[in-house]
């Protein structure tokens, strides 16, 4: 069965502090795609990381890539109230160019001051 | 420039009746999308379109059908509504796998 874990699911964070999401995957796609959500609204396209060792960074958030693992890993640096939202990965199914994504079910992030 | 706009916004529909729901782009985009989100279970395929005239089931297709007679719309239909389609539906189009994917705002779809 194919599939996209997500952990943690729910992360309670104080603002100033480091964390990371870990997402993990069955397919053999070398790309790899995160979006954020925010309560209510649609999804925002984050990083798009297209081969093995891909690192993408904007702002306090930074995005990577490791195919052999089969695992991506979104850091968060010194968090702020603002990146609370909702937080997903996705993967191609079969690693081809149709686009047809699997979303791991998301992790929910609440930055507390 | 819109993106992706999706109609209606909201629907409640009773047990049964059947309704459309548009997904337009003005992106002039190939591969257009359906989804669907329920609560804890990320954004599941319904079904997808890689170009004008083309459909493609995705992972939850049944109960639903799609039509893509122009490159910029793909309608998504349900014929006979179950309690169990009540969810958020969003579309997606792509120009090309390597940039993403863009999202419209969502239609918010309950069925009692």
């Amino acid at each position: 069965e194919l599939k996209v874990e997500q952990n943690p699911l729910f992360l309670s964070m104080q603002e100033g502090k480091n964390y990371t999401i870990y997402c993990n995957y069955s397919t053999t796609s070398d790309r790899l795609y995160w979006y954020r959500q925010d309560p209510g609204k649609s999804l925002e396209s984050l990083f798009v990381l297209l081969s093995n060792g891909a690192v993408k960074q904007e702002g306090r958030l930074m995005a990577s890539l490791d195919t052999k693992a089969r695992l991506s890993t979104l850091h968060i640096t010194a968090a702020v109230h603002d990146l609370s939202a909702t937080y997903f990965c996705a993967v191609d199914r079969y690693g081809g160019s149709q686009g047809n994504l699997i979303f791991g079910k998301g992790t929910k992030l609440s930055v507390k001051p | 420039n819109a993106g992706v706009t999706q109609t209606p916004k909201f629907r409640v529909l009773k047990t049964g009746q059947s309704m459309t729901l548009l997904c337009a782009q003005d992106m002039n985009h190939e591969y257009m999308y359906w989804y669907r989100q329920d609560p804890g279970m990320g954004l599941r395929l319904i079904h997808y379109s890689v170009g004008e005239g083309t459909t493609a089931k995705g992972e939850v297709p049944d109960g639903y059908n799609v039509s893509r007679l122009k490159k910029q719309n793909f309608l998504l239909g349900l014929e006979s509504a179950a309690p169990s389609q009540t969810s958020v539906y969003f579309c997606a189009s792509s120009y090309d796998w390597r940039y993403g994917y863009t999202f419209g705002s969502g239609t918010r779809l309950t069925v009692v």
